[in-house]
């Protein structure tokens, strides 16, 4: 079964850090870029950031450049969001997604985890 | 950054209704749009990629289309699992923006 699994979601003080990971199966991992998206709560979707298979492109939204960092290790089938000067605002569940084209990044999700949740709150 | 809108924000509908939402972008896409339903509680489902084309398993009621930078999800006939927020998504530059999505509900 193609599988996405999200965790490291906590609570967190403003200013802090975490990181979240997204371990993959099913699939071979290799070969497609994997995403995060987020939605704070009664909110709509937000895109996060974005890395392709080869980690050769990587991509932020204007609103985490600076402070969040994707990685992946292809070796481990994982994909990692470091979140540093977290903010109040950045309290939302977060989604990792699997491209649904090998190869590329400009392309649409089609497989996503079920979600980790993080809250910034003093 | 590209911006992406829809219209409607919320519409109300019955079981049997033929839907549609519009989704319009700030600059050309081509047909780098992406449609996915989300119900409460749950992750989203990609129904639609590169404009038109239904994803593997999506019931054949849905259909996307396109004229220029305006996009289209129609589902022919509403059913009682219909009942979501569908999102539009472009994917030719990053950031990869969402639309603000259309809640469907029951009439």
């Amino acid at each position: 079964e193609v599988q996405l699994l999200e965790s490291g979601g906590d609570l967190v003080q403003p200013g802090g850090s975490l990181r979240l990971s997204c371990a993959a199966s099913g699939f071979n991992f290799n070969i497609y870029a994997i995403n995060w998206v987020r939605q704070a709560p009664g909110k709509g979707l937000e895109w996060v950031s974005s890395i392709s298979s080869n980690m050769i492109s990587i991509n932020y939204a204007d609103s985490v450049k600076g402070r969040f960092t994707i990685s992946r290790d292809n070796s481990k089938n994982t994909v990692y969001l470091q979140m540093n000067s977290l903010r109040a605002e950045d309290t939302a569940v977060y989604y990792c997604a699997k491209a649904s084209e090998h190869l590329t990044i400009f392309t649409g999700m089609d497989v996503w985890g079920q979600g980790t949740t993080v809250t910034v709150s003093s | 950054d590209i911006q992406m809108t829809q219209s409607p924000s919320s519409l109300s509908a019955s079981v049997g209704d033929r839907v549609t939402i519009t989704c319009r972008a700030s600059q050309s896409i081509t047909t780098y749009l992406n449609w996915y339903q989300q119900k409460p509680g749950k992750a989203p489902k990609l129904l639609i990629y590169g404009a038109s084309n239904l994803h593997s398993g999506v019931p054949s009621r849905f259909s996307g289309s396109r004229f220029g930078t305006n996009f289209t999800l129609a589902i022919s006939s509403l059913q009682p699992e219909d009942f979501a927020t569908y999102y539009c998504q472009q994917s030719t530059s990053s950031p990869f923006t969402f639309g603000p999505g259309t809640k469907v509900d029951i009439k």
